[in-house]
């Protein structure tokens, strides 16, 4: 079975630059997961879907970030503008479950540099 | 406020021995979760812990659950090189749509 994946895995650009993410998750799984991961932390939730629905945006600057999941399979997280404080890597999760709970099973990561 | 806390938050030690890495909770919750990353990869999956007194083992890690305590640990047994990763535990709560709150992570080191 295939896992998550990510891309770019990294990726360089200048504060006020834009940036995209792209993750396609486990087939079947009904609930995507996109964390900010800064060294030396632990993930932080950006945003949670089920199938092409939000769940929970809570945490998602959104003056500055967007994510959607069209058709319920694959997702994009944007960032736009970026500031060097999104230096960070951006880690794409899904799980079976469609009431979200149980186990997340972790893409790649894309490492982003803000300069 | 929800509240993960892993203790120690650095650990080295030499091969051979045997350590265990605390994980408490501030709140209630459904599943307990350990994770271990890699330096430069992403997180895998170690273990789910469902129930109180949850115990489960694979190779020379094991791990347990006291819901009452709010406390899960992770035991390893003599040590090899190989398990140097960083281990995050991980709780989800049913009122915030099963949103996991993860601890700071305990960064492992063994020595050979």
């Amino acid at each position: 079975e295939a896992g998550v994946a990510q891309s770019p895995r990294y990726k360089i650009i200048e504060k006020r630059q834009s940036v995209a993410f792209w993750c396609n998750p486990i087939s079947g799984h009904a609930t995507l997961y996109w964390y900010q991961q800064i060294l030396g932390q632990g993930p932080k939730l950006l945003i949670q879907f089920q199938n092409n629905g939000v769940v929970d945006d809570s945490q998602l600057p959104k003056d500055r970030f967007s994510a959607e999941r069209l058709k319920g399979v694959d997702s994009t997280l944007k960032i736009q503008p970026a500031k060097l404080e999104d230096s960070a890597v951006y880690l794409c999760a899904s799980s079976p479950r469609a009431g979200g709970g149980g186990t997340q099973y972790f893409g790649p990561g894309t490492r982003l540099l803000v300069l | 406020e929800l509240k993960v806390e892993q203790n120690p938050l650095f650990l080295s030690m030499q091969e051979g021995k045997n350590y265990t890495i605390y994980c408490n909770y501030s709140t209630t919750s459904d599943r307990l979760y350990w994770y271990r990353q890699d330096p430069g990869k992403s997180l895998e999956s170690l273990f789910v812990l469902l129930s109180n007194g949850a115990v489960k083992q694979e190779g020379r890690l094991m791990a347990s659950l006291d819901t009452k305590a709010r406390l899960s640990t992770l035991h390893i047994t003599a040590a090899v090189h190989d398990l140097s990763a960083t281990y995050f535990c991980a709780v989800d709560v049913s009122d915030s749509n099963y949103q996991l709150i993860w601890g700071a992570g305990t960064k492992l080191i063994i020595k050979p």
